[in-house]
């Protein structure tokens, strides 16, 4: 099974300011028919299920705010999100969808400084 | 746009079945580019996949090997929508589940909190 570690466990952000989350697949999750990696970022709200945000490891999902972004490739991603609002408070998760299973990291809980 | 509406009971006994099922609009479950998958989450496991159904010319079945053996999943074309059913629950099984579609998963259903009671 690919392992998915994502650091950090929480981090706490200013309003406005940046947040950043990495992931760290254990091996490469390199899709060979379109040469883009597999990996997603998914937002998760309490009481809600996980929410799409990006996939092929930098494409938004239609509707996702442009201050999201995902970056990486190989084995080191990261999502981004330029501009901390108060309605991004919440846990996010990397996946990966290279092979099966289908495997999750372990999250990262965004809070307002 | 696909929506999918979970239903199913919220306790099951142990050494009992769960069985959930997830109705799909906006979709079709044969479709030959969509994938239906059940994921549960729970503190101590976190998100996990459990396994899907895909229609390519016929059915493809996936499951997580953790659950393989007491995992079925089935997909019914007359009433667009697919259903779990996991044998011989234990305590252990307790999660909130899920079933989404595609690979990147980009539709949910609400989620259905599951309790094995012991």
């Amino acid at each position: 099974d690919i392992v998915m570690t994502q650091s950090p466990d929480s981090l706490a952000v200013s309003l406005g300011e940046r947040a950043t989350i990495n992931c760290k697949p254990s091996q490469s999750i390199l899709y060979s028919s379109n040469n883009k990696d597999s990996l997603a970022w998914y937002q998760q709200k309490p009481g809600q299920p996980p929410k799409l945000l990006i996939y092929w490891a930098s494409t938004r999902e239609s509707g996702v705010p442009d201050r999201f972004s995902g970056s990486g490739s190989g084995t080191d991603f990261t999502l981004t999100i330029s501009s901390l609002q108060a309605g991004d408070v919440a846990i996010y998760y990397c996946q990966q969808y290279q092979s099966l299973p289908l495997t999750f990291g372990g999250g990262t809980k965004v809070e307002i400084k | 746009h696909v929506q999918l509406q979970q239903s199913g009971p919220g306790l099951v006994r142990s050494s009992q079945t769960l069985s959930l099922t997830c109705a799909i609009s906006g979709d079709s479950v044969s479709s030959d580019s969509a994938a239906w998958n059940w994921i549960r989450q729970s503190p101590s496991r976190g998100l996990e996949w459990l396994g899907r159904t895909y229609y390519r010319s016929t059915w493809h079945y996936d499951y997580a090997v953790s659950v393989k053996s007491r995992m079925t999943i089935n997909a019914d074309t007359s009433k667009n929508q697919f259903s779990l059913q996991l044998n011989s629950v234990t305590p252990e099984d307790t999660a909130v589940y899920y079933c989404a579609s595609g690979w990147s998963l980009q539709y949910w259903g609400q989620g259905t909190l599951v309790t094995v009671s012991s």
